[in-house]
């Protein structure tokens, strides 16, 4: 079971907004900032989102996140084929003094 | 641009020990503003951070596999390792050495990750 919680899948039509929740607690989410990879089959996680909201060069504006208390949001618009995969939320975590993770959410553009 | 390659067996007996290295090129793994980390991923238990070591040493690792984690540093070959003691079929995973970077106070990431490796514990 994985410390921060996200829902196993999303989908949505090309051109739709999607958003994928992740939950935590004060330790983790509640005190640190939030981040976001994305993983395609068979490749590492790759850095979309850090800090809760800062965009890693060449991520487009139509990916955003934010967090609120224990929780946190990934936001997609303009929906592409290009970004299914699965989506893996992060945080530290001061009870662990490490990095904690969401079980991930598998992204299915119909 | 920073690159991290894990390297090591892909099969490892029960109750032995696992033994990956990571090795940094296109920057030096001796940066003040990062932690050099292990992070393995399974399909049932997800990715979990194993343990992450500064330049100087100093080493964190998650308590869970505290007993059987050693994660230690060669700066003059860019490289780090990861040794994983009495190992069962749990342990088996993709695992994957990263960078995560620590330059504004309190905020940490991984940014940059290796490909990864597929470790399987096996007699």
């Amino acid at each position: 079971q994985s410390v921060l919680t996200q829902p196993p899948s999303a989908s949505g039509t090309p051109g739709q907004r999607v958003t994928i929740s992740c939950s935590g607690s004060s330790s983790n989410i509640g005190s640190n900032t939030v981040h976001w990879y994305q993983q395609l089959p068979g490749t590492a996680p790759k850095l979309l989102i850090y800090n809760n909201n800062q965009r890693l060069s060449g991520v487009p504006d139509r990916i955003s996140g934010s967090k609120s208390g224990t929780s946190a949001s990934l936001a997609i618009s303009g929906l592409q084929s290009e970004d299914e995969g699965d989506y893996f939320c992060a945080a530290r975590d001061d009870s662990l003094n490490g990095c904690v993770f969401g079980g991930g959410t598998k992204l299915t553009v119909l | 641009q920073l690159h991290l390659q894990e390297s090591g067996p892909g099969l490892v007996k029960p109750s032995e020990t696992l033994s990956l290295t990571c090795t940094v090129s296109g920057g030096s793994i001796i940066d003040s503003s990062c932690y050099w980390g292990w992070i393995r991923q399974t399909p049932g238990k997800g990715l979990e951070w194993i343990g992450n070591i500064y330049y100087s040493g100093d080493t964190f690792y998650n308590p869970s596999l505290q007993s059987r984690v050693t994660i230690s540093i060669d700066t003059s070959k860019d490289q780090f390792s990861l040794k994983l003691s009495s190992v069962t079929a749990a342990d088996t995973a993709v695992y994957y050495c990263a960078r995560e970077d620590n330059t504004w106070y309190g905020v940490y990431y991984f940014d940059y990750w290796g490909q990864g490796a597929q470790v399987t514990v096996s007699s």
